[in-house]
């Protein structure tokens, strides 16, 4: 059963950096062309995407938020990434990695717990 | 303001049957992308409840139906059960601007 785990600083200062991690367990990021995304949610509010990366190295990201975000993967540890630069208060929010198809449209078949980030000084 | 549109709650009885709509228009559900609905228990992660419109992945009752016509897609909950007191959220593709996975607001269901 395939298992995502994210980790990562809970508390960033504004105009810093947010960088998580997505641990993939139970299976390798390698095998199968899938997709690899991150979604967030503010407190009380509802589900953001931010981007994903597919199987071929393509990103896609919110166009409201690609000029501040990175998503990566890193085949060797069988992880991927979150950078998302500049933040403010507003990107308070728990924070969820996701596996998706390798194809078509994508929706989110596995999800990790989700990690709380605070944005404040 | 969400690109999809859902109503922010709607309620039952247990037994009763339940309908969450998602309103969309040309450049999301109206253009032929699929809509896929997840389940929020409150305090945990969402699940994937339909995919492609109308599918639903392995261990997810068969209570739960979706459709999708035109510029809107639905749906149903049939023999509504307490465990199903949660938010439920619809999610498209938008191929406005430069193109985005959109989600609706959510809507919460309570079980009466």
């Amino acid at each position: 059963q395939l298992q995502l785990q994210e980790s990562g600083s809970g508390l960033v200062k504004p105009s810093q950096t947010l960088s998580l991690t997505c641990a993939v367990s139970g299976g390798s990021i390698s095998s199968g062309a899938y997709s690899w995304s991150w979604i967030r949610q503010p407190p009380g509010k509802g589900l953001e995407w931010i981007g994903s990366v597919y199987h071929s190295g393509s990103t896609y990201y919110n166009p409201s938020l690609k000029s501040r975000v990175t998503v990566s993967v890193d085949r060797s540890k069988n992880q991927f990434s979150l950078k998302l630069s500049s933040v403010t208060a507003a990107d308070t929010a728990v924070y969820y990695c996701a596996k998706g198809p390798a194809a078509g449209n994508w929706y989110g078949d596995y999800w990790g717990q989700g990690t709380l980030v605070i944005v404040s000084s | 303001q969400s690109v999809l549109t859902q109503p922010p709650s709607v309620s039952g009885a247990p037994g009763q049957r339940v309908t969450i709509s998602c309103t969309g228009s040309s450049s999301n559900i109206g253009a032929g992308y699929d809509v896929h609905w997840y389940q929020q228990l409150p305090g945990t992660a969402p699940k994937l409840l339909i995919h492609g419109n109308s599918n639903r992945p392995s261990g997810v009752p068969d209570r739960f139906s979706g459709s999708k016509s035109g510029t809107s897609a639905s749906l149903a909950i049939t023999g509504l059960q307490a465990e199903d007191e949660a938010d439920y959220y619809c999610q498209s593709y938008d191929s406005s601007l430069s193109g985005s996975e959109v989600f609706g607001g959510g809507t919460k269901v309570t079980v009466l």
